[in-house]
């Protein structure tokens, strides 16, 4: 499976937007970059995802460089509820139309402060 | 809509004995998947369905650890003869077929003494 590098920690203040690196220099043509947040206690949460374009949702946006290597998770506004642990995961094709499991690394421990 | 849910959300069991863990997907989605994740560790994968294919089953840490889906919806995750070391939360998620995104359930805390 491809790999992901995360920075171990990150701080934001609260109503500032949090970019989120992540480095996948070994990713493949067929590969979807996705992003998950687990809140202590909880189970993780989707976030969003994509292949090789720029995405936005309600929760954040994502940006990805042009040659893939690279990604950064945004959320424009920062609050004390998106303190978390944010993980950066390359999903490999399975087979057929099939993307199978979600491989975590350790993720960000990202903290939000007042 | 209703998300994945799954029972019991707390079990503790004494070392040796078997448990059955519950997961009841998202209704129509094709796809389920049972992760674990232990104290202070990351979240580990351990078994994979899709449709009628064979289940992906690479991530299983041991031959007592099983799981089954029935009629393409429920699954039960088997531990057999358990071990201290097999406490955790135990997390199923369901998707549909394809790059979509994999909704988990709230987790099931296994406690061995």
């Amino acid at each position: 499976d491809a790999k992901t590098t995360q920075p171990p920690s990150m701080d934001c203040a609260e109503g500032r937007a949090a970019n989120l690196p992540c480095n996948h220099s070994t990713i493949s043509g067929n590969e979807y970059v996705y992003w998950y947040r687990q809140i202590h206690s909880q189970g993780p949460q989707y976030i969003i995802h994509g292949l090789k374009n720029n995405e936005t949702n309600e929760m954040a946006s994502l940006i990805i460089t042009e040659d893939r290597k690279s990604s950064t998770l945004i959320l424009p506004h920062a609050t004390l509820r998106d303190t978390a642990v944010y993980y950066c995961i390359v999903r490999v094709r399975a087979g057929g139309t099939s993307y199978g499991k979600l491989t975590f690394g350790q993720g960000t421990i990202l903290t939000v402060h007042p | 809509g209703a998300g994945v849910s799954q029972s019991p959300s707390n079990k503790v069991t004494e070392k040796g004995k078997d448990v059955e863990l519950r997961c009841d997907p998202i209704s129509g989605h094709t796809a389920l998947y049972w992760y674990r994740q232990s104290l202070g560790q990351g979240l580990e994968f351990l078994i994979y369905f899709q449709g009628n294919s064979a289940p992906d089953k690479s991530g299983l840490p041991s031959d007592r650890f099983s799981a089954e889906r029935t009629g393409g919806s429920v699954s039960t995750l088997t531990i057999q003869r358990t071990q201290q070391e097999d406490s955790a939360v135990y997390l199923c998620a369901s998707s549909y077929d394809g790059p979509y995104e994999q909704y988990f359930g709230p987790g099931t805390r296994l406690t061995v003494t």
